[in-house]
């Protein structure tokens, strides 16, 4: 079965510092994997998905995230981190076949220092 | 186009109460899904569907019901609260198979 692990509940940056959040994925096909963001008080937003082409993927707002399959990661950044880029983020893969059933990691805080 | 509709955005509920969360979506999505996120937890699938008629259990179907009779409109009913239930919960759709699911502005739940 498919599962998603994001390390550190909690993360911290100063503006203009390197994000990166982490996330490692379990997968037994070769998987469909998406990061969304969450603002406060709202629904969740697609910020980059990896279908299986390129490894290095770009998204909204800056930000990256590189497939590395030897590693089963899925680890997203962004060079600079803005105030605006202070939000919940999460992992999530695929379980893939007929439906699209998403499996969600617990999801990172990013907070940005002044 | 407004895509995924979700109300109310709040409500309370007190133990064994019922109550049906709607959820409409006019993007002509085959697929609909309900989430439930609780703090630390992440996002967990609740119920599926993918077409009118046709709808599955995700991880935590248990004190939910689901039914599908349009493509537009998918509700999740509540049979009889339970503090338990007391969450934020998210519909989404996505067009099919893999493809992105866009979420609405989700549910805030409280069973006392």
């Amino acid at each position: 079965a498919q599962s998603v692990t994001q390390l550190g509940s909690h993360v911290s940056v100063s503006e203009g510092a390197l994000v990166l959040l982490r996330c490692n994925y379990s997968s037994s096909v070769p998987p469909y994997l998406f990061w969304y963001v969450q603002y406060p008080n709202q629904g969740l937003q697609l910020l980059l998905k990896y279908t299986s082409a390129a490894t290095l993927v770009k998204g909204i707002n800056g930000f990256e995230a590189e497939f590395k399959k030897s590693e089963t990661s899925f680890h997203l950044t962004k060079p600079s981190a803005h105030m605006s880029d202070a939000a919940e983020y999460f992992c999530a893969v695929s379980e893939g076949g007929a439906t699209n059933k998403l499996i969600f990691g617990t999801g990172t805080l990013l907070a940005v220092q002044p | 186009n407004a895509g995924v509709t979700q109300t109310p955005k709040f409500q309370v509920l007190k133990t064994g109460q019922s109550m049906t969360l709607q959820c409409a979506q006019d993007m002509n999505h085959e697929y609909m899904s309900w989430y439930r996120q609780d703090p630390g937890m992440g996002l967990r699938l609740i119920h599926y569907s993918v077409g009118a008629g046709i709808t599955d259990q995700g991880e935590v179907p248990n004190g939910y019901n689901v039914s599908r009779s349009t493509t537009e409109d998918f509700p999740l009913r509540l049979l009889s609260a339970a503090p338990s239930q007391t969450s934020v919960y998210f519909c989404a759709s996505q067009k099919g198979g893999r493809d992105t699911q866009y979420f609405g502005p989700g549910t805030r739940l409280t069973v006392l």
